[in-house]
């Protein structure tokens, strides 16, 4: 299986601040990864597919970048709407279609 | 507006059957995939399996394979997560999704995802 790890586990910052989110694969996983947001008590929300693709509707301050092994989810400037739970998950290999573990960035 | 609206939560005892229920709207239901991911308290994400309602093609992913049951109603637009007896570890959050089946890829991501529906499982 290909193991996924998100980097740190949890964040703290100030709204304004610009957001990074790293995921490594165990495995190269050509640019077949997925990132969602979820908030407390909510079902997960996609946000980028594709490694760098932004989802209809996501605001523009998210991107994500990577290939291979390293990936990133940037927040350009942080939002009070943005404190949530981020997780990435890889598409290339099934039917290992694994998430990460999760990035929880907190109010600073 | 494509949705995915779940059933409500559950409280069962251990060895009891379950089966619950997500029912799709303003899309095609048997055009596309739908599936299951499960969220155990406090815990990430896990794939469980897909059907595709069209044909009743189904997969699971291993670590459940054999512990439940997918299936659909086409009829109307109802996808379905069953146990034939739950255990304690089986309390957790339940999503339904749509996933996005990739050419080049083959795995898929999840554009929609149901409200979720909470299964607990104690004596």
């Amino acid at each position: 299986d290909i193991q996924m790890t998100q980097s740190p586990s949890t964040l703290s910052a100030s709204v304004g601040d610009r957001v990074t989110i790293t995921c490594r694969a165990s495995q190269s996983i050509s640019s077949w990864l997925a990132w969602y947001q979820q908030k407390p008590g909510k079902a997960p929300k996609l946000l980028i597919y594709k490694a760098s693709s932004l989802e209809s509707g996501v605001p523009s301050r998210f991107s994500g970048s990577g290939s291979g092994t390293e990936f990133t989810l940037t927040i350009s400037s942080l939002q009070p709407d943005d404190f949530a739970t981020y997780y990435c998950q890889q598409y290339n290999s099934y039917p290992s279609l694994t998430f990460g573990g999760g990035t929880k960035v907190e109010i600073k | 507006e494509v949705q995915l609206v779940q059933s409500g939560a559950e409280v069962k005892k251990p060895g009891e059957s379950l089966k619950i229920s997500c029912k799709g709207s303003g899309y095609s239901f048997t055009s596309y995939w739908i599936g299951w991911v499960r969220q155990m308290p406090g815990k990430g994400l896990e794939w469980m399996g897909i059907i595709y309602p069209g044909d009743s093609d189904t997969r699971y992913s291993p670590s459940f394979q054999g512990q439940v049951t997918i299936s659909a109603d086409k009829s109307i637009s109802t996808a379905y997560l069953q146990w034939s007896s739950l255990k304690a570890s089986d309390t957790a959050m339940y999503y339904c999704v749509r996933p996005v089946v990739v050419a080049d890829s083959s795995g898929y991501y999840y554009d929609y995802w149901g409200q979720g529906t909470l299964v607990t499982v104690s004596s």
